[in-house]
């Protein structure tokens, strides 16, 4: 297994639809993130969670939920989205939340029609 | 606020031909410089951690370096599998981790 799964891989929703991306994470870990990644601009960090509490939430519209069950899953909840959040959503974990050193999912690549 | 510039945006090299990518950068506190790898379609990779000034770190082609304002990833004799986008991220004394752009290197045979 590798070390940290994203899907789906690749997911076309209109405006009004719901849906969720899924993370996991196969390294014991105990923080995972999610990050935006648009074409030609820096890694946008989203969330962050550390043994499943969430640290970090940094100004993301409410129409992005996340959700941490525990520190091996994480879910972003997807909804009423806009065009301009098409994106490379990357999953992302770390051994702990203080450290740079991540590893990272191959991304969900989203686009909103 | 912390800020983290890649340049050039995008290199093109011959294979064998060596080269350097620069990533500058202003944080309040440098508690550590990451390098990254990605390839097209795929999650960044992890390359190396630089601490302070001075500090080298070496993997097979690629070098980096860290001085108090900057850091260079030097690509020695590159080949076509060298090619990927490398990204830079500077840690500020509030764990805060900033990301560069990229350089997206292309090696040609």
């Amino acid at each position: 297994e590798t070390g940290v799964t994203q899907t789906p891989r690749h997911l076309v929703m209109g405006m009004t639809n719901k849906k969720s991306l899924k993370c996991e994470q196969h390294l014991g870990h105990n923080a995972m993130y999610w990050y935006k990644q648009s074409a030609k601009k820096p890694l946008e960090l989203m969330f962050v969670y550390n043994f499943k509490e969430q640290t970090e939430n940094n100004s993301v519209p409410s129409r992005f939920s996340p959700e941490c069950p525990n520190s091996s899953h994480l879910f972003l909840h997807l909804h009423t989205l806009q065009p301009e959040d098409s994106a490379l959503y990357l999953c992302a974990s770390s051994r702990g939340a203080a450290t740079g050193e991540l590893f990272f999912g191959e991304g969900s690549r989203l686009t909103v029609l | 606020e912390d800020q983290v510039t890649q340049s050039p945006e995008a290199l093109r090299l011959q294979e064998g031909e060596s080269s350097s990518l620069n990533c500058s950068y202003t944080v309040s506190g440098l508690r550590g410089l990451f390098w990254y790898r990605q390839d097209p379609g795929k999650g960044p990779e992890f390359l190396f951690t630089l601490y302070s000034a001075g500090e080298e770190k070496e993997k097979e082609r690629l070098k980096a370096t860290l001085t108090k304002k900057e850091s260079f990833l030097h690509i020695t004799a590159p080949k076509p599998e060298d090619s990927a986008t490398y990204l830079c991220a500077v840690q500020a004394d509030d764990y805060k981790l900033s990301f560069g752009a990229g350089t997206t290197v292309t090696v040609r045979a």
